[in-house]
């Protein structure tokens, strides 16, 4: 799986978007991008994924770019129950396929 | 909604005693893994199983053993318990769609 590569950490005013980029610049033409995030010792919820489009979800935006290199995680009016470590992976489809952590952003929506 | 299901939530054990965690994935759900999340560190694949069989391996140590039984759910079976095993153990499922997958909420082990 490709590595990606996050901020440590972010902080967001209540109420604001929050933009979480992530580069992955060796991501392969068939492996998709996902987003998780965890909140304090619970366990990784997910988010969104994508594979070329953006999308959107009832939680969060997905923009990957052109050349899909990059993405960013859009939670567009960020409260403080969004404050969590957000992880982008890559990965193939499929069963089998497991997800890698990396390090991940620490977000933190200040009020 | 069904989620995943993981006991025990909590449990404590002595150095060189065993544990075994349960996890029950979502109905329908054929896939199951297993991550290791220390104090401050990102969780960590261990194993997981496809159709009960293994179908890939992470850092698991040789003291660690898992399986998936008929019914779909898993059991991770630790031995010669380390003061180091103590950390935060995630289950997850999935159905092998692009949607990825669903954790529970976690069996945090302490070993003393």
């Amino acid at each position: 799986d490709a590595k990606t590569t996050q901020p440590t950490s972010m902080d967001c005013a209540e109420g604001r978007a929050a933009n979480l980029p992530c580069n992955h610049s060796t991501i392969s033409g068939n492996e998709y991008v996902y987003w998780y995030r965890q909140i304090h010792s619970q366990g990784p919820q997910y988010i969104i994924h994508g594979l070329k489009n953006n999308e959107t979800n009832e939680m969060a935006s997905l923009i990957i770019t052109e050349d899909r290199k990059s993405s960013t995680l859009i939670l567009p009016h960020a409260t403080l129950r969004d404050t969590a470590v957000y992880y982008c992976i890559v990965r193939l489809r499929g069963a089998g396929n497991q997800f890698y952590f990396g390090t991940g952003t620490s977000l933190t929506v200040i009020p | 909604a069904a989620g995943v299901i993981q006991s025990p939530r909590h449990l404590i054990k002595e150095k060189r005693e065993t544990a075994t965690l349960k996890c029950y994935p979502i109905p329908r759900h054929d896939t199951v893994y297993w991550y290791q999340q220390g104090p401050g560190q990102d969780p960590q694949f261990l194993i997981s199983f496809y159709e009960k069989m293994q179908s890939d391996k992470g850092s698991i140590p040789d003291r660690f053993s898992a399986q998936q039984f008929s019914d779909y759910h898993s059991e991770l079976n630790m031995s010669s318990l380390e003061l180091g095993d103590s950390a935060l153990y995630f289950c997850a499922s999935s159905s092998g769609s692009v949607y990825g997958y669903t954790f529970g909420s976690g069996t945090r082990l302490t070993v003393v």
